[in-house]
This record gives structure tokens, sequence and C-alpha cells, in this order.
């Protein structure tokens, strides 16, 4: 079956430690997205790319860095700059003005 | 500048009452209009979406949603609830031809047996 895979579902983060997030998609979208969740804020954009080799900053990007290097693959690190990693991170594809695809998501954590 | 508002962050109901769930929205035209659902710890489902034509649209799990221009509106609603439905629900609004989607706080809905 088609869909989005996120991996992992649980991480955890030492002071000063950069980790990235996985996503793949096997739907032929276009576009990827990455989004953070924290409680009643509901979601924000950090990234989304419409082609491979190009992405845009979102509304949260800082502390955030993503690669677009094939279609279907679009991984989020969390660098150290980012001073409240903790959160909900969900990777969405789509195509222009269709419903976006989401996974089932990653929670971050700080030991 | 283009925003969603859901007023209700939190909403119980009983179960086989009625629902419905307000979405408002701020956008210059006609945009496309989706509601997803979230379960704990896990990523969201599209429930249904409006792009054109009859302004009342069924989605999945036997929801439905109006939109209404005129109150630039788009609430979801359910005839009767059950406890599964219990979750947070997402409106998000994306205007036609473009990739970026802007998502509601959601509403957190619980179901009393």
């Amino acid at each position: 079956d088609g869909g989005i895979t996120q991996s992992p579902k649980y991480l955890f983060r030492k002071e000063g430690q950069n980790v990235t997030l996985s996503c793949e998609q096997n739907l032929n979208h276009d576009a990827m997205y990455w989004y953070r969740q924290d409680p009643g804020q509901g979601l924000r954009l950090i990234y989304y790319s419409q082609i491979v080799n190009d992405f845009q900053k979102g509304d949260i990007a800082e502390g955030y860095s993503v690669s677009r290097e094939k279609k279907e693959s679009f991984p989020l690190t969390v660098t150290s700059a980012q001073k409240n990693p903790t959160a909900f991170y969900l990777c969405a594809s789509g195509t222009a003005g269709k419903p976006q695809h989401f996974g089932d998501g990653t929670r971050l954590s700080i030991l | 500048a283009q925003s969603v508002t859901q007023p209700d962050i939190h909403i119980t109901v009983s179960e086989g009452a009625s629902l419905e769930l307000r979405c408002n929205y701020s956008y210059g035209a006609t945009p496309y209009l989706f509601w997803y659902v979230q379960s704990p710890g896990q990523g969201l489902q599209l429930l249904l979406k409006y792009f054109s034509g009859d302004t009342l649209v069924q989605g999945i799990k036997g929801f439905e949603a109006e939109f209404k221009r005129s109150q630039s509106s788009f609430n979801l609603r359910k005839p009767s609830v059950h406890w599964s439905d219990a979750a947070e629900y997402f409106c998000a609004v994306g205007p036609s031809g473009t990739y970026k989607y802007i998502f509601g706080t959601g509403t957190r809905l619980k179901v009393l047996a």
C-alpha cells in the first residue's frame, strides 16, 4: 500500500547533539512537508519542498535543516541550535490543491 | 492574511448525541477546505474535503461538513457520536494551485459513555 513512513517513532536527543528524522513516501507526490506539533498549538510548518533539490522555510525553520535529494525522501535534522526540540513531528506529502497525506509521526524528547 | 480559527479547544458530548465542530477561515477567494482527525500519538487522517460544487460534503466515518461562503465557515457535523470518535480534529485551508496549507489549532473531542 502507498503511504508515508516516518522513523523512528521515538527519538531522544542529548544536549548539543544533532538528530535526524526520516520521512519516506511512495505516493509519487511532488511536495513534502515537515510540521511540528505542540499541545494546544496545532501544526506549525517547519519546511516544505515542492520539487527535488529545492525547499522553502516555513514559519518556524530556525534550528532545523532539511534536504530533498530524492523525490521519495525528505529528512529533517534537528540541530543543537534548536533549544526547545521536544515535540511531535509530522511529515506529510501532497500535490498542489489536493489533501495532504500524513505519516504517523516521531516524538522527540530531550535526555 | 490567511488564517483558520477553531474557536472551541475542547468539546464534550455524550455518546449518541449530535456534534458540530466550528471552523472559520480568512481568505480572499474560495479556498480548498479540509477536516482531519488525529488519534493520540498518530498522524492526521483526512475526513473530508471541499473544492467546489455542492456545499454539503460527505466524508468518512459518518461525518459531513457544510461550506458557507457568507459566514466563511466550514463546520463539521455528525448526527450521532460514537465513543471511538474521541480524538482531536483539525480544520485546514489550502489555496488552490499552491502547495502551502494552514491548519487550525484543533478541537479535542471527549465522548461520555
